[in-house]
Parts: C-alpha cells; structure tokens; sequence
C-alpha cells in the first residue's frame, strides 16, 4: 500500500460539533504531518508528529487536537470550530524524520463550519 | 527567515511550448528543494526535488535548477502537454521536516 488515507472526504459541522478527521498509511513512514488548505492559496502546515510523537505545533488554536494513536494513524480532533476554518484539511507522510525526504499526502478532508 | 517567493502566480503556455517558474528563498541553511504539483480537486505530489550539493536535475520532460549563491530555483517544463495544466509549487525545507510551500503558480497550458 503506497498510498495516504483520509476520511472523511467531507464533513459539515456547526460551530458547537466535535467531530475528528482520520489519517492513515502503511508505508512504514515514521514522520505524519497535518496541513490546512484554504483556497488557491498553499498548504500550511499545522503539526508534526515524528515516531508517534508532537514534534512541531505551528501555533494552532488549541480548538484543533491532534493525536497519534500509532505509527500508521493520526486523528485531528476538533472542537468549538469558527467558520474561517473552512478548508481542506491534508494529512501527509515521510519516510525519515531527521533526512529530508518526499513528503506523501492524503486526499484530503473538505470540511465546512456553518 | 521562511520566506518562498515564487513567480509568476499565473502562466499559459501553448501545448508544445517551454515554461519556467522561478523561487527565491532567504533561508542560506536550506538544502532540499522539492517541487510538488497540485491539479484541480487532488492532493499535491512530488514531480521533483533537488539537494544543495548538485546544480541540476533532469527527468524525462521536467527539470530543476539551483543557485545556492543566488538562493534561487527553477522548474523547467519543455514540450509542455494538455496534462502538465496545474498548480506548482516550490518549497523549502526548513531542517527536515518543516515544508514551507510557494504561493503557487497556476500554470495553464492551451492547445
């Protein structure tokens, strides 16, 4: 399996939901990584999670959780969302954690905040 | 500093035709240069990256070029096709994890 699961593949919330986002890969990738993708504009990145561990947290606002269950999981948790973080939610994974190395992304999760 | 500066943001190209799109960086400690393509409604993927101890790197149709000492980078697309139409974007690794993405170029290639 070479590739990166994601879902759902869309999600309507209201800004009281707590809903998660689900990643998965079984590429032995020991680095996962949560972006956010508003549109025509680039991923940002919002967490790293090296050997199952946080390892960057770009200042998200705490009403986004992330979590890694194990080494082929990651979950983003989230709660008491606003409606500008309507956006694509992209989860990717990389073979290494200390080499730079080619970056795997889901399909992402299309979420909307009524 | 993280900055990507990339250009241009938009690009049209006639089928057959070459396409360039440049990036300058500010951070002199970056040494990975990946480009990913992003098309309509799908997720980015890697088309082709470069590390800072070589100046070029070729693969069928598409090209990158690096100057270190300039901080810039370049993809090359020759004999450009209908498929090639999408959003690129050049990035910089910042350590080794840490992709900081250019703002992107819709490149649009007309038959």
């Amino acid at each position: 399996d070479t590739e990166v699961t994601q879902t759902p593949k869309h999600l309507v919330m209201g800004m009281t939901n707590k809903k998660s986002l689900k990643c998965e890969q079984h590429m032995g990738h020991r680095a996962m990584y949560w972006y956010k993708q508003k549109a025509k504009k680039p991923p940002e990145l919002m967490f790293v999670y090296s050997y199952e561990k946080l390892s960057i947290n770009e200042s998200v606002p705490s009403r986004f959780s992330p979590e890694c269950p194990n080494s082929s999981l990651l979950n983003l948790h989230l709660h008491a969302l606003q409606p500008e973080d309507s956006a694509l939610y992209l989860c990717a994974s990389s073979q290494w954690t200390s080499v730079p190395s080619e970056q795997f992304f889901g399909p992402g999760t299309r979420l909307t905040v009524l | 500093g993280e900055n990507v500066e990339q250009h241009p943001s938009t690009l049209s190209v006639q089928e057959g035709d070459s396409a360039v799109i440049k990036c300058t960086y500010s951070d002199s400690a970056s040494n990975y240069f990946p480009w990913y393509k992003q098309e309509l409604g799908k997720r980015p993927q890697l088309i082709i990256d470069i590390r800072s101890n070589v100046g070029e790197k070729k693969d069928q149709r598409i090209a990158v070029t690096l100057n270190k000492t300039a901080k810039h980078f370049s993809l090359h697309i020759t004999e450009t096709q209908p498929e090639d139409s999408a959003v690129y974007f050049c990035d910089n690794l910042q350590g080794a994890q840490k992709l900081v993405f250019g703002q992107g170029t819709r490149l649009t290639i007309n038959p």
